[in-house]
């Protein structure tokens, strides 16, 4: 069954305070990993999409990586608007996206 | 309005009460879709519509029957839920189903007393 993993569950940083969210999902037959932010009582808000191993994309204080085996979402120099929960999703071989359970990111001033 | 649109926002009914859920979008989009959302748990997809068909339906009980009358619109019909059918319902389109990014709407929130 296909899967995806996001680590860590919560993560706290304080203002400026550089750090990775990591997501891992099952590499047979991936079609494309997505990121989303969700904030509380909000739909998800598209974030990014990667399809191959190296693609980078970058977008303010966020830049997602992928791997052959995980993506990576880096936030540089995080401010307390970026707090939020980001979310992770894989499609494979069928009309699904497979979501993982989030990061949620707490960012003080 | 843009993007992707859900009304009611709030929801509270009771366990024999029939209500719906309405989505529309904005985005010139062919596929339509219906997901839940619990605490804690990952995005649970319930239903797929591509050019007005069903093309999933996720073993969703029966209390929630959708309806898809064009490509812009996506109801979610509601009867005799559960308590454990309390969650966020959020509604999703993309340009069709073959794996486009998908947009969502902000939510209908569900209360079933």
């Amino acid at each position: 069954e296909d899967q995806v993993t996001q680590s860590p569950e919560a993560l706290r940083l304080q203002e400026g305070e550089s750090s990775s969210l990591n997501c891992s999902y099952t590499v047979s037959g991936l079609r494309g990993l997505f990121w989303y932010r969700q904030d509380p009582g909000k739909g998800p808000e598209f974030l990014f999409t990667l399809y191959s191993a190296g693609e980078e994309k970058e977008k303010e204080r966020l830049k997602a990586t992928l791997t052959k085996k995980e993506s990576f979402l880096h936030i540089t120099a995080p401010k307390p608007e970026d707090s939020a929960t980001y979310l992770c999703a894989a499609s494979y071989n069928t009309d699904k996206l497979i979501f993982g359970t989030g990061t949620r990111l707490q960012v003080f001033p | 309005e843009t993007g992707v649109t859900q009304t009611p926002r709030h929801l509270v009914m009771g366990m024999t009460n029939k209500k719906s859920l309405k989505c529309e979008q904005h985005l010139g989009h062919n596929a339509m879709y219906w997901y839940k959302q619990s605490a804690k748990k990952p995005l649970e997809l319930m239903f797929v519509y591509n050019f007005k068909e069903q093309t999933e339906n996720n073993s969703v009980p029966s209390r929630f029957s959708p309806e898809c009358p064009n490509s812009s619109h996506l109801f979610l019909h509601l009867h005799t839920l559960q308590p454990e059918d309390s969650a966020l319902y959020l509604c999703a389109s993309s340009q069709d189903a073959d794996q486009e990014t998908q947009y969502f709407g902000p939510g209908t929130r569900l209360l079933v007393l």
